[in-house]
């Protein structure tokens, strides 16, 4: 199946500083990508939808101010998360269509997700 | 009403049993529907497409039914290896709007 890889797998920062992670579609390219978040024992929410050559579309309540998304190419997406608070400590996760075919959808396929602590 | 809903169990089942969950969507115009595994601190995997029509893969069976909006997953001869977090997620609605909404999973734990 197709790969999504992500970088770092996990990161821990000081309140107030900037986390960059990184999603790349490894053998597929991908006008759409997106971001989810996950709280401990929470289902995954959709934070944003990342267009390649666009802005991207955030989900409401979203500040799209302190989580910047960049997609700048069709195999890479980039979140970062400006002036990160405790709060925003979470298991990040991106995805990535595989494009599908006219019979089907396509298949999202998830990156291993950026495990975020800040303390 | 959420838009995807599940019984978050735990169900403890038997190693050898049958288990079954349901899920129940809240978009009539959800098109797509899928049931992904999460294990504890990894990201979801898909585990299979629902179709119209059912469909089977092995030990798992997935079914859908539009009129009451519910999809079901069965484990048949489940084994330890089964044990996860099982993830009821549907698309946004039209096709090429790729947008998933996910349920709180269903946990699942196979006991020896």
């Amino acid at each position: 199946g197709a790969v999504v890889s992500q970088h770092p797998s996990r990161v821990i920062c000081k309140s107030g500083t900037s986390v960059k992670i990184e999603c790349r579609s490894l053998d597929f390219q991908a006008t759409t990508m997106f971001w989810y978040r996950q709280f401990p024992k929470k289902s995954l929410m959709l934070m944003a939808t990342s267009n390649e050559g666009s802005k991207a579309t955030y989900e409401q309540g979203v500040e799209k101010d302190k989580f910047l998304i960049n997609h700048a190419s069709l195999t890479l997406s980039t979140l970062t998360v400006t002036s990160a608070h405790p709060e925003d400590s979470s298991f990040y996760i991106c995805s990535a269509g595989d494009g599908g075919d006219y019979r089907i959808q396509e298949t999202q396929y998830f990156g291993p997700g950026t495990r975020l602590l800040v303390l | 009403r959420k838009e995807v809903e599940q019984d978050p169990g735990p169900f403890n089942v038997p190693e050898g049993a049958t288990v079954a969950f349901n899920c129940t969507y809240s978009n009539s115009a959800s098109q797509s529907f899928f049931w992904y595994r999460q294990d504890c601190r990894k990201e979801p995997k898909l585990l299979m497409s629902v179709y119209s029509s059912g469909n089977e893969d092995g030990r798992f069976t997935a079914q859908l039914n539009r009129a009451s909006q519910y999809i079901s997953l069965l484990i048949r001869d489940s084994k330890l290896s089964d044990s996860a977090t099982y993830l009821c997620v549907v698309n946004g609605g039209n096709f090429g709007n790729e947008k998933l909404t996910f349920g709180t999973g269903t946990r699942l734990t196979i006991i020896p």
